[in-house]
């Protein structure tokens, strides 16, 4: 596999559940990001990791719960959502020292009943 | 706090036509630009790129100048396929603490019509 993978591409949960979205990157890269995109809305940078250690927590409600275990994994743990939280869920990494290319996954498409 | 403001759309031209979506930002350094672009059912790629002011980038016949006298991104195509159908995001990047954070714009839908 190449690029960045994001699993699974669509998610469906009620209000009550627990959920993680996953993202895998094997371009060697040591940072990774997690952005929303909603209809008629910009992206919203959620988290930043470099080097597994969280730089960025752009006041995502903490029902939202990144985790980055190692360079190449990236998860975000979902757990009492709003239907407001349905959107696609996008993953990038880079190589985070120089300015460069992010490198996207095709996303998660989350609904939230 | 640094921003990026686009052209709104949708924009729907015919195949053969010039294109330009023009892109502003307010940053308080100075940030690098980019624009990316959106199939349908995919993630984001990265279209061109430009570093530092005055400096061109380029790829499948688009071209976007780095303005900064006008803090501006404009791209521009001169003469659009089909394929070419997509949405469009500009984006200015800052690097904080080893990672490159990138702040987007609205994006632009592009329809082109044969």
């Amino acid at each position: 596999e190449t690029g960045v993978t994001q699993t699974p591409r669509h998610l469906v949960m009620g209000m009550t559940n627990k959920k993680s979205l996953k993202c895998e990157q094997h371009l060697g890269h040591n940072a990774m990001y997690w952005y929303k995109q909603s209809a008629k809305k910009p992206l919203e940078l959620m988290f930043v990791y470099s080097l597994e250690e969280r730089v960025e927590n752009n006041s995502v409600p903490s029902r939202f719960s990144p985790e980055c275990p190692n360079s190449s994994h990236l998860f975000l743990h979902l757990h009492t959502l709003q239907p407001e939280d349905s959107a696609l869920y996008l993953c990038a990494s880079s190589w985070g020292f120089a300015t460069g290319e992010l490198f996207f996954g095709e996303g998660s498409r989350l609904t939230v009943l | 706090g640094d921003s990026v403001t686009q052209m709104e759309g949708p924009v729907t031209l015919s195949e053969e036509a010039f294109l330009t979506i023009n892109c502003t930002y307010t940053a308080t350094g100075y940030p690098s630009l980019f624009w990316y672009v959106q199939y349908p059912g995919e993630g984001l790629q990265l279209l061109l790129k430009a570093t530092k002011a005055d400096d061109k980038g380029s790829n499948k016949g688009f071209e976007a100048t780095y303005r900064k006298e006008t803090t501006s991104f404009h791209l521009e195509k001169g003469s659009v396929q089909v394929s070419d159908s997509a949405v469009y995001f500009c984006a200015l990047g800052v690097i904080i603490q080893g990672a490159q954070k990138l702040v987007f714009g609205q994006g632009t839908r592009l329809t082109i019509n044969p």
